[in-house]
């Protein structure tokens, strides 16, 4: 089945570092969605990007979607504890239109 | 608060258990969606709802049974569950189905099989 590949698969940093994680599809997407997931909680959405070479931006986080619309990034500048979480980014599925979750990357925070 | 709640949030089972998880959407959304999480592995999508019709069973063994009574309801029943069905179970809804829709997700039911 269609796998949405993240790396990293974990990042530990020390506070104030900065941090990104990465995700990479094998087509052309007409959209993708990142979320966040806290330790013990539930996926939160952050964004949604459509256009090629977008970016967007939220305080310290930035959102990025490749020129050709097959990878994105989300960086996050000067890494505070409240950062630490699972990232996943989502894309359509290739034939259903659904969305299709990342593997996610797991961030860790240290003070 | 998302508008999406999920009991119980909690539930230990035994193998001979029958037992559902329920999920309420606030939000008037059109889609719900049952996922699966277990530890170190993405989300996996079970079953997708759209106007209350299943569209989507991605595989599922038939001891998840999921009904969708109405737009705002989703229910999971389990029966002779393995351990390993062992995970957290999240709900989730959508404006619609299609993938440009943000999902919001209730708080999840941790499910352990003994």
């Amino acid at each position: 089945g269609q796998q949405v590949m993240q790396i990293p698969q974990y990042q530990h940093v020390q506070e104030g570092e900065d941090f990104t994680t990465y995700c990479n599809s094998s087509t052309t997407l007409s959209n993708i969605q990142w979320y966040k997931q806290r330790p013990g909680g539930h996926p939160v959405f952050l964004i949604q990007l459509v256009k090629s070479g977008e970016v967007k931006k939220q305080k310290r986080l930035t959102f990025q979607f490749g020129e050709a619309k097959k990878n994105s990034s989300l960086h996050i500048t000067a890494t505070q504890t409240t950062d630490v979480g699972t990232y996943f980014c989502a894309e359509p599925s290739y034939n259903t239109d659904k969305l299709i979750f990342g593997t996610g990357t797991r961030l860790q925070v240290f003070p | 608060e998302t508008g999406v709640t999920q009991t119980p949030r909690h539930l230990v089972m035994g193998m001979t258990n029958k037992k559902s998880l329920k999920c309420e959407q606030h939000l008037g959304h059109n889609a719900m969606y049952w996922y699966k999480q277990s530890a170190k592995k993405p989300l996996e999508l079970m079953f997708v709802y759209n106007f209350k019709e299943q569209t989507e069973n991605n595989s599922v063994p038939s001891r998840f049974s999921p009904e969708c009574p109405n737009s705002s309801h989703l229910f999971l029943h389990l029966h002779t569950l393995q351990p390993e069905d062992s995970a957290l179970y999240l709900c989730a809804s959508s404006q619609d189905i299609q993938s440009s829709y943000e999902q919001y997700f209730g708080p999840g039911t941790r499910l352990t099989v003994t």
